[in-house]
C-alpha cells in the first residue's frame, strides 16, 4: 500500500506570490490534515477535511485555505506569501477521524519564500 | 498558548542506556496521547499511544507512561540504540478527528 504523497518536495517562491501543495492519502482513507512545521513550533494544525468537507482548523490566517476532491487528495493554498511562511508543510491521513486512530503522515513539502 | 510542551530541546545518551523523553500538558481534555520520530527529510511516523484510562503502554524497547494528575508523560526507550536518533514529537488528542496538538519536539542523539 503507497503511503501519503506530498508534491513537490521543494519550492521556492518570493513574497507576494501564491504557492499550491498537494496531498494524496493513503488508498481509502478519507481524511486529511494539514501541518505546518517551523524550527522551535513543532507541528502546528492547518485544517483538516473528510468527505470533500473541512471539519476542523487551526490558528492560521485566511491566507491560508485547502480543499479536498472526492478521490481524497487535497490540496493546500497559501497566498500573498510571507518570509514567514517558510516551513515543512506535512500532509497527513487516517481512515475515520474522530477514533483516535493515529495518523499517517507524508515526506512534506519544504517551501522556501525568498 | 502552547497546550502540549517538551521542554527538553535536546537529550544525549549512550547507546545500551535509557532514553527518558518527558512531555507536559496543559489541556484536561485530552484523552489520547502519541509519540512520533522523526528523522531529517521525512515526515514523522507513529512510535507509540495511550489513551487516557491507562498509566502505561509498552511495545518493545518503548514505553510510554502517562501521569493525568501531573499531566505529564514520558517515553522510556531501553536500551537505546544509535538508530534511535532522531526528533521526538509528543502529541495529543481531544479526540476531534484528524486534529493532534504537538509539542515542540526533542532531539534525541544516542552516542555508539
Amino acid at each position: 500500500k503507497a503511503g501519503v504523497t506530498q508534491t513537490p518536495r521543494y519550492l521556492i517562491k518570493t513574497r507576494g506570490q501564491q504557492v499550491t501543495l498537494s496531498c494524496s492519502p493513503i488508498s481509502g482513507h478519507r481524511s486529511v490534515s494539514w501541518y505546518q512545521q517551523t524550527p522551535g513550533q513543532g507541528l502546528q494544525f492547518l485544517f483538516e477535511y473528510f468527505s470533500e468537507t473541512q471539519r476542523n482548523k487551526g490558528n492560521f490566517p485566511g491566507r491560508f485555505s485547502g480543499r479536498q476532491f472526492s478521490n481524497s487528495r487535497s490540496e493546500m493554498n497559501v497566498s500573498t506569501l510571507e518570509l514567514g511562511d517558510s516551513a515543512l508543510y506535512l500532509c497527513a491521513s487516517n481512515s475515520l477521524p474522530g477514533t483516535n486512530e493515529k495518523l499517517f503522515f507524508g515526506s512534506g513539502t519544504q517551501l522556501s519564500v525568498l | 498558548d502552547q497546550q502540549v510542551k517538551q521542554n527538553s530541546p535536546s537529550l544525549s545518551v549512550q547507546e545500551g542506556r535509557i532514553s527518558i523523553l518527558n512531555c507536559d500538558y496543559t489541556n484536561s481534555m485530552f484523552d489520547y496521547f502519541l509519540w512520533y520520530k522523526k528523522y531529517p527529510a521525512e515526515g514523522p511516523t507513529f512510535l507509540i499511544s495511550i489513551s487516557s484510562i491507562k498509566d502505561k503502554n509498552e511495545d518493545g524497547r518503548f514505553t510510554v507512561f502517562l501521569n493525568k494528575s501531573a499531566k505529564h508523560l514520558s517515553l522510556h526507550i531501553v536500551p537505546s540504540q544509535p538508530g534511535d536518533s532522531a526528533v521526538y514529537f509528543c502529541a495529543a488528542s481531544d479526540n476531534q478527528g484528524g486534529k493532534l496538538i504537538f509539542g515542540q519536539g526533542t532531539e534525541l542523539s544516542v552516542k555508539p
